[in-house]
């Protein structure tokens, strides 16, 4: 079975700086992965997604991710933080010929910006 | 480019009560999956719809049932509705899998359900 836990609930970050947030998978396929970003009272938007091409996936908004497979890791980040970023964001594995045609999400990291 | 919309916006039932939510895809897109998201929680997968038919379900009871018609659009039917239902119920268009590709899963906004 396929599964994604994000590390970190909430994460708090001063206006301009580094944005990490971290997500670890498990699928016994080599997995297609996803990083989404929901603003209050919205739906998903797709940041970016990683399908076995490069291992470092450059998405919108200056967002990009880091597929390691040592690790089954495919962390976020962002150089620099904008009050914009404000939102919450989900880390998604799948689909795949095992799991089927679905996404299964991580809980979700809410990202707080300060001035 | 219409992306993908979903109506209502909001909806309030009482337990026992039946409800239908609405989605239609993303222009090109036949496929339509169907997530239910807990406040605080991450989306859970629900089902999803190809070719008029559910092609794959989540762990979800048979309460939820389904609907696709000729031109793509969705239903989601929730029966005998429970306060644990309130949630937000999103529904995701997606070219279908095939090759290898990633059939990516596009998002709409969303029908918050609240169930007193």
């Amino acid at each position: 079975a396929q599964s994604v836990t994000q590390l970190g609930s909430h994460v708090s970050v001063s206006e301009g700086a580094l944005v990490l947030l971290r997500c670890n998978y498990s699928s016994s396929v080599p997995p297609y992965l996803f990083w989404y970003v929901q603003y209050p009272n919205q739906g998903l938007q797709l940041l970016l997604k990683y399908t076995s091409a490069a291992t470092l996936v450059k998405g919108i908004n200056g967002f990009e991710a880091e597929f390691k497979k040592s690790e089954t890791s495919f962390h976020l980040t962002k150089p620099s933080a904008h009050m914009s970023d404000a939102a919450e964001y989900f880390c998604a594995v799948g689909p795949s010929l095992t799991a089927g045609n679905k996404l299964t999400f991580g809980g979700g990291t809410r990202v707080l910006v300060k001035p | 480019d219409a992306g993908v919309t979903q109506s209502p916006t909001h909806l309030i039932k009482t337990r026992g009560q039946q409800v239908t939510l609405r989605c239609s895809p993303k222009s090109g897109h036949d496929t339509v999956s169907w997530y239910q998201q807990a406040l605080g929680q991450g989306p859970q997968f629900i089902f999803q719809y190809y070719e008029e038919e559910e092609r794959q379900r989540g762990n979800f009871p048979d309460r939820f049932s389904g609907h696709q018609f000729p031109n793509y659009s969705s239903e989601l039917n929730v029966n005998a509705l429970l306060l644990g239902d309130s949630a937000l119920y999103l529904c995701a268009s997606s070219l279908p899998r095939g090759g290898g590709s990633t059939d990516t899963q596009y998002f709409g906004p969303g029908t918050r359900l609240t169930v007193l």
